[in-house]
């Protein structure tokens, strides 16, 4: 199993950026995705896309293009979520997942909480 | 877009009871559905992939089947461990959608 780590909790302004970072550790970060989701208060898991650990191609959800970026570093097995022009209902957990092959989430990190308010 | 759509919202039951959670989705595919646990404050868990696949670690109470285009959790003999929010997702097609989730309370 992996191991994910997440950066600390966020409170940005609207129109701010954020970018949230996900330390792994205990598998070969090239050869796994890792996806981002989050979770709004309140409300359900919502997908927002993932990066390839190998060659870093994005595939993120329509609803965000645009606005996310993620990216990696593989030299530290990290993968980053920016997220820009933020919003008020951009508040959230924000949650880094390892993809398998087939596509679902074996682990989780344990969330970063971003809160966006004037 | 694949759309599912998970029922009931919430469920209250005992230690000990069977419970059982539905995820109906717009269009057929394969078994490429997961089910998740979600408590406060932790990081969501795994439970079943690929329609009945059973996570390394989870308790076989924990059982998944598929029918078509019907998936669904059943828990067998609750344990307080258990309750927490279940949240399907299919993974056969992105976008990735995820069902509203269950929320499983002690009554």
């Amino acid at each position: 199993q992996g191991h994910l780590v997440q950066s600390g909790s966020e409170v940005k302004k609207p129109g701010a950026s954020v970018k949230v970072s996900c330390k792994t550790s205990g598998f070969t970060f090239a050869s796994y995705s890792i996806s981002w989701v989050r979770q709004a208060p309140g409300q359900g898991l919502e997908w927002m896309g993932w990066v390839s650990g190998y060659n870093s191609v994005t595939t993120p959800t329509q609803g965000l293009q645009g606005r996310v970026s993620m990216t990696t570093d593989t030299s530290t097995s990290t993968a980053y979520m920016q997220l820009t022009d933020l919003r008020s209902d951009d508040t959230a957990i924000y949650y880094c997942a390892r993809r398998t092959f087939l596509g679902y989430l074996d682990s989780w990190g344990q969330g970063t909480l971003v809160t966006v308010s004037s | 877009d694949i759309q599912i759509t998970q029922s009931p919202s919430s469920l209250s039951a005992s230690v000990g009871d069977r419970v059982t959670m539905t995820c109906r989705a717009s269009q057929g595919f394969s078994e490429a559905l997961a089910w998740y646990q979600v408590k406060p404050g932790k990081a969501p868990k795994l439970v079943v992939f690929a329609g009945s696949r059973l996570e390394d670690g989870v308790p076989s109470r924990f059982t998944g089947s598929a029918s078509g285009t019907e998936f669904t959790l059943t828990i067998n003999s609750l344990q307080p461990e258990d309750f927490a929010t279940y949240y399907c997702q299919q993974y056969y097609t992105s976008p990735y959608s995820f069902g509203q989730g269950t929320k499983l309370e002690i009554k």
